[in-house]
């Protein structure tokens, strides 16, 4: 199975901040890697696929980057509805597996 | 567009078996596209537990070993979870979500709301 690893597990920023958060794969996923955002009470959004793909009607402050083993999601000048917990995910190979998440708090 | 609606029982007994539903509303379920449970456990991250193709094809997470087993009814438009011997580590909010595939990826692009579902005796 593919583990999936990120990091940190928890953040805490200040709106108008910019975060990067790390994903690393215990083997290569190619760009089967997707980002998804959890507030909690409400479903998973899924906002980047293909590692850089933005969704559509997902801003553009949010950009994922990488392929193989490590991504990274960033999301620039951080917005108050941005604090959630982002999930990584690959899809290359069964079981699908999520990273633990990270949890964005407000500072 | 799509929409998907998680229903069943809020409260399963040790032992027994979880059964949810998930309606698909604003499109077919014979779209190209396979259909996923995803659960949260409390305090705890997102774990795939298998999905569907609309023609029946089905993938497990082996972690839940033969417990697991997921249908869909075309007549019907939706898509059936079924997990046997539960116990309290079952407890979670289900979702099930659609899968979607593009040349160089899947990915979950609608989810329902989820659905919590407790084991308690």
């Amino acid at each position: 199975d593919i583990q999936m690893t990120q990091s940190p597990s928890s953040l805490s920023a200040s709106v108008g901040d910019r975060v990067t958060i790390s994903c690393r794969a215990s083997q290569s996923v190619t760009s089967y890697l997707n980002w998804y955002q959890h507030i909690p009470g409400k479903s998973p959004r899924l906002l980047i696929s293909a590692a850089s793909s933005l969704q559509s009607g997902v801003p553009s402050r949010f950009s994922g980057s990488g392929s193989g083993t490590d991504f990274t999601l960033t999301i620039s000048n951080l917005q108050p509805e941005d604090f959630a917990t982002y999930y990584c995910h690959q899809s290359l190979d069964i079981p699908y597996s999520f990273g633990q998440g990270t949890k964005l708090e407000i500072k | 567009q799509v929409q998907l609606q998680e229903s069943g029982p809020g409260l399963v007994r040790p032992s027994g078996t979880l059964s949810l539903t998930c309606v698909v509303s604003g499109g077919s379920i014979s779209n190209r596209n396979w259909w996923n449970w995803v659960r949260q456990s409390p305090g705890k991250g997102l774990e795939w537990m298998g999905d569907i193709s609309h023609s029946g094809s089905a993938n497990y997470n082996p972690s839940l070993k033969s417990r697991v087993s997921i249908s869909v009814d075309k007549a019907k438009n939706l898509v059936s979870l079924r997990l046997n011997s539960v116990t309290v580590a079952d407890t979670a909010v289900y979702y099930c979500a659609r899968g979607n595939t593009s040349d160089w990826d899947y990915y979950m692009d609608v989810w329902g709301k989820g659905i919590p579902v407790t084991v308690s005796s």
